[in-house]
């Protein structure tokens, strides 16, 4: 089954430890990217990925990271997370080839930080 | 600064009654305009994607179309299945997507 895969789905953890929240694609997707989802300021981009090794910003970026080693996986690492890190967490996948660039996304991970 | 603006916030119909949900994009190099559906708790799924002014996609009872400045999601005989938050996103300059706040449709029976 065509999927996106996020790992974990629900994640409680303490200001200041570092996490990472993994994401695979089975469909070889060439972009993939991240959101995260707060009540009242819909779904906003922290960082996408053209291609391997190929990685940019995207309006919220501050206080992750991520890396596209691999062309299907493109995790998100939180180096030092604070409470205002606290949201819904997507990661989405969609192909370059032909005319549909819609994106599949992931469940979701709901991350607290307390 | 793109900007994607969705209208109303809610949207409470009878079973039946048809409506249509609202879109405005201030994008520079607007490449493809996407509407997608959300149910609670799930990530949202891909329902269309428009490329150019005047094109039109349908799918059951939605249907979608897109002018210069706006894009309208038109629901015709809803079902209260067809209740969920559609979200439209405008992909503008390589890669960058920004969403709407979504619209929270409720069809009562």
């Amino acid at each position: 089954e065509a999927q996106v895969t996020q790992n974990p789905r629900y994640l409680i953890t303490v200001t200041g430890k570092k996490l990472t929240v993994t994401c695979s694609q089975n469909m070889n997707h060439e972009y993939m990217s991240w959101y995260r989802q707060d009540p009242g300021l819909g779904l906003r981009q922290i960082y996408y990925s053209m291609n391997v090794e190929v990685t940019d910003k995207g309006d919220v970026p501050e206080g992750y990271k991520v890396s596209r080693k691999e062309k299907r996986n493109f995790p998100l690492i939180l180096e030092s997370p604070s409470p205002n890190q606290t949201s819904l967490y997507f990661c989405a996948s969609s192909s370059r080839q032909g005319g549909n660039y819609g994106y599949t996304f992931g469940s979701g991970t709901r991350l607290t930080v307390v | 600064e793109d900007q994607v603006t969705q209208s109303p916030e809610a949207l409470r119909l009878q079973e039946g009654e048809s409506s249509s949900l609202n879109c405005s994009y201030t994008v520079s190099g607007l490449r493809g305009l996407f509407w997608y559906r959300q149910d609670p708790g799930k990530g949202p799924e891909f329902l269309f994607t428009l490329y150019s002014a005047g094109e039109e996609k349908e799918k059951e009872r939605l249907k979608a179309t897109l002018t210069k400045k706006e894009s309208f999601l038109h629901i015709t005989a809803p079902k209260p299945e067809d209740s969920a938050t559609y979200l439209c996103a405008a992909w503008g300059e390589a890669g960058k997507s920004t969403f709407g706040d979504g619209t929270t449709l409720t069809v009562k029976p």
